[in-house]
């Protein structure tokens, strides 16, 4: 199985901020991944897909770069609403999840 | 708007079977590939199998024991799970798969239905 490692694995921000979260692969997966955030108590949302394409819906704060094995997702101001977990998701081979990189505020 | 909304979550015994129904609304729910993810505080989110037309995809950790199907006409999607282990407590979610480009991202998710399996 692809592992997806990401880090950090915690984050303390403060709104405002710009933020950079990373997710390893443990092999070459080329642009096949995809970024979610999950609010507490709630499924985890869509924010980009194919390494760097913004979900219809999803704010332009937010982006996504990288292929092969290193990628990345920034949120250019961190807004109120963006304190949550994120997560990495690989479908080059099955479908494989980061273990999650949890947001706070600072 | 879509909609999935999971259900038939229960605490069990383990050796167990239970069955996971996720009901779609707001899309043409025959035409979409789906799957089913599980979460642990654990382990995290885990794929577990995904039914593309006929064809259907598990995760090693289940093959052999559950078994995804769908009913087009009720837009149902289901999970028969058996042989419950306690490694299969977990949020159950439904998720829709939509075709970006050559892969089949999940692009909506239920709120999901709790599997607990503790003797």
């Amino acid at each position: 199985d692809i592992q997806l490692t990401q880090s950090p694995s915690f984050l303390s921000a403060s709104v405002g901020d710009r933020v950079t979260i990373t997710c390893r692969a443990s092999e070459g997966i080329d642009s096949y991944l995809a970024w979610y955030q999950q609010k507490p108590g709630k499924a985890p949302k869509l924010l980009i897909y194919a390494a760097s394409t913004l979900q219809s819906g999803v704010p332009s704060r937010f982006s996504g770069s990288g292929s092969g094995t290193e990628f990345t997702l920034t949120i250019s101001s961190l807004q109120p609403e963006d304190f949550a977990t994120y997560y990495c998701q690989q479908l080059k081979s099955s479908v494989t999840f980061g273990q999650g990189t949890r947001l706070e505020i600072k | 708007e879509v909609q999935l909304l999971e259900s038939g979550g229960d605490l069990l015994q383990p050796g167990g079977s239970l069955r996971l129904s996720c009901a779609a609304s707001g899309f043409t729910f025959s035409t979409f590939p789906m799957s089913w993810v599980r979460q642990t505080p654990g382990k995290g989110l885990e794929w577990v199998s995904t039914i593309i037309a006929d064809n259907t995809y598990y995760a090693d950790s289940v093959k052999g024991r559950f078994t995804i199907s769908r009913d087009n006409s009720k837009d149902t999607l289901y999970l028969q799970m058996n042989s419950l282990r306690a490694e299969d407590t977990a949020l159950y979610y439904c998720a829709r798969r939509q075709q970006y480009g050559s892969k089949w991202y999940f692009d909506y998710w239920g709120q999901g239905t709790l599997v607990t399996v503790s003797s």
